[in-house]
């Protein structure tokens, strides 16, 4: 069964930085396109970032542009986002999914990582 | 930006009943539709594709319809595992961003 396992979760300053890795397992990592997706508390799901499968592309929600870079290690099957300039907005559950073939929806997703941007 | 519209908000169901979720794209998105369900403290699941097909391992009670800017979601005969929120989201859109709606949090009546 595929595994997506989110870490670098925590409480961080406004204006500071983080960074989010996903360890994939049990599927052949360098043949997919893996998104992030954040869900801020008591609120919906919202698309944050899309690298292409070999890197070679990368898509950015307005709200993080500029901020955020999503990058891939395929050697390592892990899939990463460095988060700068962190606001208070950017509170959320982050999830690393899954891209299902050429299609951009989701087939696997991990269990999230709880990012809190807080003073 | 492809505007995804969910409605209900909320929907109180008994166990055993019909349910259905609507899902209205602010634009033609063809069948580029998916449904997920996600239950407290737990990650999104996929239950439908393509606006109409079942991912694996779905049942067949989880049914999808629709294309162009209309689309619903059906649970033909409710279960006590099935209270949850439900999402869509469109793929349709590129060069992105791709876009959820609001949610349908389905709870027991």
């Amino acid at each position: 069964q595929v595994q997506l396992v989110e870490s670098g979760g925590g409480v961080v300053q406004p204006g500071r930085s983080l960074r989010l890795s996903c360890a994939a397992s049990r599927f052949t990592f360098s043949n997919y396109g893996m998104h992030w997706v954040r869900q801020a508390p008591g609120k919906g799901l919202e698309w944050v970032a899309v690298i292409w499968y070999d890197g070679s592309n990368k898509y950015y929600a307005d709200s993080v542009k500029g901020r955020f870079t999503i990058s891939r290690d395929n050697s390592k099957n892990t899939l990463f986002l460095q988060m700068d300039t962190l606001r208070a907005e950017d509170t959320a559950v982050y999830y690393c999914a899954r891209q299902e073939g050429s299609r951009s929806y989701f087939d696997y997703w991990g269990q999230g990582a709880l990012v809190t941007v807080s003073s | 930006e492809i505007v995804m519209t969910q409605s209900p908000v909320t929907l109180s169901v008994s166990p055993g009943e019909r349910v259905t979720v609507s899902c209205r794209a602010s634009q033609g998105i063809s069948n580029n539709l998916a449904w997920y369900q996600q239950k407290p403290g737990q990650a999104p699941r996929l239950l439908i594709y393509g606006a109409s097909t079942r991912a694996t391992g779905i049942p067949v009670r989880f049914s999808g319809s629709g294309s162009g800017t209309e689309f619903t979601l059906t649970i033909s005969r409710l279960q006590s595992e099935d209270f949850a929120v439900y999402y869509c989201q469109q793929y349709n859109n590129w060069p992105l961003p791709l876009t959820f709606g609001g949610g349908t949090k389905v709870e027991i009546k």
